[in-house]
């Protein structure tokens, strides 16, 4: 059920782009992103309702393929303050309002 | 955005003794919490969802009589880790979803070590 993210781990210069995948083998109902730095909380990026959607937070996006079972995580010109574990999380349409989260994604950015 | 507090966010304690954490809901109300492990480099594991006015339901593996789980009202959920033993160190955070679409707002997480 824990959804499968890649890649695990991510180096990235500064102003570079980067993709995080998430897939699930269940029929989803949201997909919700969190990015959470070294010994802090998870903090929310976004959610994804509906296939098809996608949606920005400053130079952070994301897109929802609901067919394929799979969200996408866009960076693009990445910063320094980028850097942590990016999770993603699936609710199932079983809707129990469970959230399952992947392994996460390590990105660090250098300077 | 909504904001969810825990306490204590750091406790050390002996092998053998109770821990109790709370999770709060500061500004909304919450029928439901969700109560998440998270060892060091690792993925947040869903332990159990707490539920007012009813028992918590618990992931498979976690054991119900060692996690307890109280959903005093809608607004604090606790979690009491009962004769915690070294292996029980970990962060543990719990979450709280607004709920019209589910966001979690999570707590600033409890970190747990046990001699």
């Amino acid at each position: 059920q824990q959804p499968v993210q890649s890649p695990q781990a991510v180096i990235l210069r500064e102003g570079e782009d980067a993709v995080i995948n998430c897939s699930s083998s269940k029929a989803l109902y949201s997909v919700h992103w969190y990015r959470q730095k070294h010994g802090e909380a998870p903090v929310f990026l976004m959610i994804l309702l509906k296939g098809g959607e996608q949606k920005g937070h400053e130079k952070i996006s994301a897109s929802f393929n609901e067919k394929k079972q799979q969200s996408s995580l866009y960076l693009t010109a990445s910063q320094l303050s980028y850097s942590g574990t990016y999770f993603c999380g699936t609710e199932t349409v079983d809707r129990d309002d469970k959230i399952i989260f992947g392994k996460g994604t390590r990105l660090h950015i250098l300077p | 955005g909504a904001v969810v507090s825990q306490h204590p966010s750091r406790v050390i304690c002996k092998s053998g003794t109770s821990v109790k954490i709370e999770c709060r809901s500061l500004d909304f109300q919450a029928t439901t919490m969700f109560w998440y492990r998270q060892f060091p480099k690792k993925s947040l594991m869903l332990m159990a969802t707490s539920n007012e006015g009813s028992k918590a339901t618990y992931e498979q593996g976690v054991e119900k009589d060692k996690f307890l789980i109280n959903h005093a009202s809608l607004t604090l959920s606790t979690l009491t880790v009962t004769s915690a033993h070294p292996e029980d160190s970990s962060f543990y955070i719990c979450s709280a979803p607004k709920k019209r679409h589910n966001e979690q707002f999570f707590g600033p997480g409890t970190r747990l070590t046990v001699l």
